[in-house]
């Protein structure tokens, strides 16, 4: 079965950079989720999209940007990056809006190194 | 405020023997799903089982099946018959109902089954 996918895999930048991160949700899953995962610490959620609209937000930094496009899939931008900024960065999505039930499918993340 | 907890930093099972991981939450909200993910050392989030807060019936998954005492806040993860690849982090994760997106981890726990 597809799966979502995340471009790329590993990212190294440096200190006051920029980054762009992709994800391509499972086919006919409309809601798109980001979290990032510091070392060793439980996933943080960031934002969420459904229908291309921004559904939810949480702990995301004002250098963050993210959107969804008329395909489903997101963009995860990142500005003026920090050392902080190492973590994983998992998308995910589900199927539906809204409702508690709804199963998220990770993707297998993107390891972020700021140097 | 949307609370997990999960106490047991590591836990060590005997192959083939069960073990539960603990997850109790905090809500206000009377709709709400409960998750549990396995992220190996390989970095992938894995779903595992879900559980509904209007769910009567406890959730089962192959192994995997879901202690739910409502009354109680808690949602532990059973797992029968352990394998050595089952050693991963376990996080339980919850989101609140209706029109809720974010979803919030535990700390998780660390799962080593012993040969």
């Amino acid at each position: 079965a597809a799966g979502v996918i995340q471009s790329p895999r590993h990212l190294i930048k440096e200190k006051r950079e920029t980054a762009t991160l992709k994800c391509y949700p499972i086919p006919r899953h409309d809601t798109v989720y980001w979290y990032q995962q510091g070392p060793g610490q439980d996933p943080q959620f960031l934002i969420s999209f459904y229908e291309k609209m921004q559904s939810d937000k949480g702990s995301i930094p004002d250098r963050f940007s993210a959107q969804q496009f008329s395909d489903y899939h997101s963009e995860l931008n990142m500005s003026s990056l920090e050392l902080g900024d190492s973590a994983l960065y998992f998308c995910a999505s589900s199927p539906r809006m809204g409702t508690s039930g709804d199963t998220q499918y990770f993707g297998p993340g993107t390891r972020l190194t700021v140097l | 405020a949307q609370k997990i907890t999960q106490t047991q930093p590591g836990m060590f099972v005997q192959e083939k023997e069960a073990v539960t991981l603990d997850c109790t939450y905090d809500t206000s909200d009377q709709s709400y799903g409960l998750f549990w993910y396995k992220q190996p050392s390989s970095g992938e989030m894995i779903f595992l089982i879900y559980q509904g807060s209007y769910d009567e019936q406890n959730a089962t998954e192959g192994r995997y099946s879901l202690n739910f005492q409502k009354a109680r806040k808690s949602a532990n993860l059973v797992i029968s018959a352990s394998q050595l690849g089952d050693s991963a982090m376990y996080f339980c994760a919850m989101r609140e109902g209706t029109g809720g997106f974010k979803t919030i981890f535990g700390a998780g726990t660390r799962l080593f089954v012993k040969a």
